[in-house]
């Protein structure tokens, strides 16, 4: 595609609900984040991914968070028992290569989840 | 402890100056250091990669430097215009493929 998809674009969750949110990353794209950005600071890391290997989980911040690639595509980001303090923009980047660092990385436009 | 901090949440500059973004690091030694913008409810677009070796970097009417023994970058954006106004962050990599952000500081150019 394009650019990096994300959906939904926005989610409404009761507190307690899980919620599952879908990442397309640019077609060929080896390395895919999920960051997670509180309004009005950075964006902060969860989980990396080189092709489906998950090499870097050490941002989940519990073990209701939990993120896969089966196929080395899409990815998608699961939480359990959605608490309130979840809410917040999740963010997914990917990069052409397999070590990102010195290649441009595409950020989504986001999923904004609220919990009420 | 490890921290990235950017010189001030906001900024405001009048149209046609310099506007001059400061980041800087403690306890981190990246090889890479990135600088984003970020438009409200939108995903970061990358603008500019430096790397510990290289001193400046340009693009345009953006300049980026990186100080490894200051342990800072300054990012500069020259005859700024009012489409410039937007959250920039910075972003270094992190003993691994995975970046760490800055908390951004917000531009705002006046015409």
């Amino acid at each position: 595609g394009a650019g990096v998809s994300q959906s939904p674009r926005y989610k409404v969750a009761k507190r307690g609900q899980d919620v599952a949110l879908r990442c397309d990353p640019i077609s060929g794209h080896v390395s895919l984040f999920w960051y997670q950005q509180a309004l009005g600071q950075g964006p902060e890391f969860l989980t990396y991914f080189q092709n489906e290997a998950q090499l870097d989980k050490s941002g989940l911040p519990s073990d209701r968070f939990f993120a896969e690639r089966p196929e080395g595509s899409v990815s998608t980001l699961k939480i359990q028992r959605t608490q309130q303090e979840d809410s917040a923009v999740y963010l997914c980047a990917s990069s052409l290569r397999q070590d990102p660092r010195g290649n441009t990385i595409y950020f989504g436009e986001g999923s904004w989840l609220t919990v009420v | 402890s490890q921290k990235i901090e950017q010189n001030s949440e906001a900024l405001n500059i009048q149209e046609g100056k310099t506007a001059t973004l400061t980041c800087n690091y403690t306890n981190y030694s990246p090889a890479y250091l990135q600088w984003y913008r970020q438009d409200p409810g939108r995903g970061p677009v990358f603008l500019l990669l430096i790397r510990e070796n290289e001193k400046e970097k340009r693009k345009e009417r953006l300049k980026v430097t990186f100080d490894t023994t200051l342990k800072q970058s300054l990012f500069h954006i020259t005859a700024s215009q009012p489409a410039d106004s937007a959250t920039y962050l910075c972003a270094l990599d992190n003993y691994g493929q995975n970046f760490v952000f800055g908390p951004g500081t917000r531009l705002s150019v006046l015409p």
